[in-house]
């Protein structure tokens, strides 16, 4: 099944740096999602960028997908002691009813 | 709005045993699924509910796994006889959607199981 695959899968900065992760991903999508995971907790969901979109902002997050390189990107610009979590990529495949999950990233924000 | 309900939170009990996990997904909503996560991976579906029919249980180890979703809400998630690779947590998540997953999925808090 069709699985994202993210990268760093560990990130540690300092508080008000920007945190980027990428992931990739293997066939042809309808959209990807991001999910944050706080330890112990369930997922909550960040944004969705459909096939047909490029860049999609929501507060400070910044998400970018690149199709022809089956591709995407979450940025976290100035980042808080609060974003410290679980980053996982969900991919919803195209002609699939399954939506599937990455590895995930592990951020890190000291204060 | 009321999130998705799980439980037990915790639950550990020796191999062989059974045990049973219940959610009560977000009302309205049409679409129930059950994931599996393995400590350090990413959740894995088990089975997907579309008002009280199964869309897809394609990954469930039939096995030993059963779940059902009675009358289109709550649905239960059953482990009989578990296994210790069993130990994860059991995501429960719901979404409104009826043609299969286009938009984003609600989770509960999750059962973790440790089978000792």
């Amino acid at each position: 099944s069709q699985q994202g695959e993210e990268d760093p899968q560990a990130l540690s900065i300092q508080e008000g740096e920007n945190a980027t992760m990428n992931c990739s991903y293997k066939t042809s999508i309808n959209n990807l999602q991001w999910y944050r995971q706080n330890s112990g907790r369930g997922l909550v969901h960040l944004i969705l960028i459909r096939s047909n979109e490029r860049e999609k902002h929501s507060g400070r997050l910044r998400v970018t997908l690149d199709t022809s390189k089956k591709s995407s990107s979450l940025l976290i610009t100035a980042s808080r002691a609060a974003d410290t979590a679980s980053y996982f990529c969900a991919t919803d495949v195209y002609g699939n009813n399954r939506l599937a999950f990455g590895k995930g990233n592990q951020v890190v924000v000291i204060p | 709005e009321a999130g998705v309900a799980q439980s037990p939170r915790y639950k550990i009990i020796e191999k062989r045993q059974s045990v049973a996990f219940w959610c009560n997904p977000i009302s309205g909503h049409a679409t129930l699924y059950w994931y599996q996560q393995i400590l350090g991976q990413g959740p894995k579906l088990l089975i997907q509910f579309q008002n009280n029919g199964v869309v897809d249980d394609s990954q469930l180890p039939k096995d030993r796994f059963s779940a059902e979703r009675l009358k289109g809400v709550d649905s239960t998630l059953k482990i009989q006889p578990a296994k210790l690779e069993d130990s994860a947590v059991y995501l429960c998540a719901s979404s409104p959607g009826l043609a299969g997953v286009r938009g984003e999925l609600f989770f509960g808090e999750g059962s973790r199981l440790t089978v000792l």
